[in-house]
């Protein structure tokens, strides 16, 4: 089955500066890979996505980038601020199926 | 739109005792997935369906689990007897086709 690691485990930035969080996965059937904000108490909610066809996309303050050669994918946060704090993961649907895997989640903490 | 519908949001039982945990998919979506959250092992798949089929239950952790989708606006998780290690954050999540997911508002679940 497909396997997703996502790094780090906690990240704390200071307001204001970038934060980057990665994921690699193995299964090179793979072709849809979402990054879901879940806040403390709360549901995990779609904030990005990308598909295999792309090499990039943004969203304001976010973005996503994809080397599909390399099987690695990435979220990047600009201008971060205090609200951006919660727990990001990454996944990955499984080649073939509508099977959503999910990375460990990051802790990110923005201080103000 | 009212999203995804779980319910109860808290369950607290005895150790023995059956649980069920229920859920209410987005209407007009035709995939719905079990997910089991912990500190330790993250977002895990329990099960998923599609049009009211299970397609995928290879992580039920075991045979005290069991779900059921009876038509396209109900499922149910059941867990007989269950035990402390149980205890988590169960979330339903539905999808359209190739969708992103949309989580409902979990049931946070407490086996003492």
């Amino acid at each position: 089955g497909e396997n997703v690691e996502q790094h780090p485990s906690t990240l704390s930035v200071q307001e204001g500066d970038s934060a980057v969080i990665k994921c690699t996965y193995s299964d090179s059937a793979s072709n849809y890979f979402p990054w879901y904000k879940q806040e403390l108490g709360k549901r995990p909610q779609l904030i990005i996505d990308i598909r295999s066809n792309v090499g990039e996309k943004k969203d304001q303050r976010i973005a996503v980038t994809l080397n599909k050669t390399a099987k690695h994918f990435s979220l990047h946060i600009t201008e971060t601020q205090p609200e951006d704090s919660a727990v990001y993961f990454c996944a990955v649907f499984q080649g073939g199926s509508e099977k959503l895997v999910f990375g460990k989640g990051t802790k990110l903490t923005v201080n103000p | 739109d009212a999203g995804v519908i779980q319910s109860p949001r808290h369950e607290v039982t005895e150790m023995g005792q059956e649980v069920t945990l229920r859920c209410k998919p987005i209407s007009g979506h035709n995939s719905l997935f079990w997910y089991r959250q912990t500190m330790m092992r993250g977002l895990e798949l329990l099960i998923y369906f599609n049009n009211n089929v299970p397609i995928d239950d290879s992580g039920m952790p075991e045979d005290r689990f069991s779900a059921k989708m009876p038509n396209a606006s109900f499922s149910t998780l059941k867990i007989q007897p269950s035990e402390p290690r149980d205890s988590a954050v169960y979330f339903c999540a539905s999808s359209f086709s190739s969708s992103p997911l949309h989580f409902g508002n979990g049931t946070r679940l407490t086996v003492t």
